[in-house]
């Protein structure tokens, strides 16, 4: 089964408007960490944001905030007041069994990406 | 406060041959890690460096192999290079088994003929 589950392959998004972008995952882990990059053509992955299975409240930073549904296991990403320079792929990655003070657990898992083309 | 750098930026190979790709990772971080990204793909984890040592390896084979240096920058090296082995290449760094994302470098772009 695949950990990590982007189903929108595209989106088109109007500028100003609001997109959500979809992520599912899959762990039997407790513990994990779940994140949204972002990848403009020019290739490098942006973080934007940042979600731990332990968190009690959803993230938020700026204009990206994670809507986190523990029990469905959802992640996903909503972006408010959409710019033109938001248009990119997008990823959602999740982090499992981090362990404190030691390497383990810093891989990332990655999903297939959903591509944000913001109309002007 | 420089962030990940790598180098090249593009590389083309042929089959069999080999190739060395080059990671800085941003200040203060101590863990590398590189990812594999086929087009329309996302990221594939290869393996990860912490002190100096291979602590984690994702589905590759021996062919791909790293290193890591007392100054915590990594390289990759390809050998018996193969046609799927086109694609972007990205390091990563983060500090060792804290609760914070990595950080990536612009990734080398490495074309395969």
């Amino acid at each position: 089964a695949q950990k990590i589950t982007q189903t929108q392959p595209g989106m088109f998004v109007q500028e100003k408007e609001a997109v959500t972008l979809d992520c599912t995952y899959d762990t039997s882990d407790p513990s994990y960490g779940l994140f949204w990059y972002k990848q403009p053509s020019s290739g490098e992955m942006i973080f934007l944001i940042y979600q731990g299975s332990y968190d009690q409240q959803n993230a938020t930073e700026g204009r990206y905030s994670l809507n986190f549904q523990k029990a469905r296991k959802s992640a996903n990403l909503v972006i408010s007041a959409s710019q033109l320079g938001d248009s990119a792929m997008y990823f959602c990655a999740m982090r499992e069994g981090l362990i404190e003070g030691t390497a383990a657990g810093n891989k990332l898992t990655f999903g297939g990406g959903t591509r944000v083309l913001v109309k002007p | 406060d420089a962030g990940v750098t790598q180098s090249p930026t593009h590389l083309i190979k042929t089959r069999g041959q080999q190739v060395t790709l080059r990671c800085s990772p941003k200040s203060g971080h101590d863990t590398v890690s590189w990812y594999q990204q086929a087009l329309g793909q996302g990221p594939q984890f290869i393996f990860q460096y912490y002190e100096e040592e291979e602590r984690q390896r994702g589905n590759f084979p021996d062919r791909f192999s790293g290193h890591q240096f007392p100054n915590y920058s990594s390289e990759l090296n390809v050998n018996a290079l193969l046609l799927g082995d086109s694609a972007l290449y990205l390091c990563a760094s983060s500090l060792g088994g804290r609760n914070q994302p990595q950080h990536f470098g612009d990734g080398t772009r490495l074309s395969i003929l």
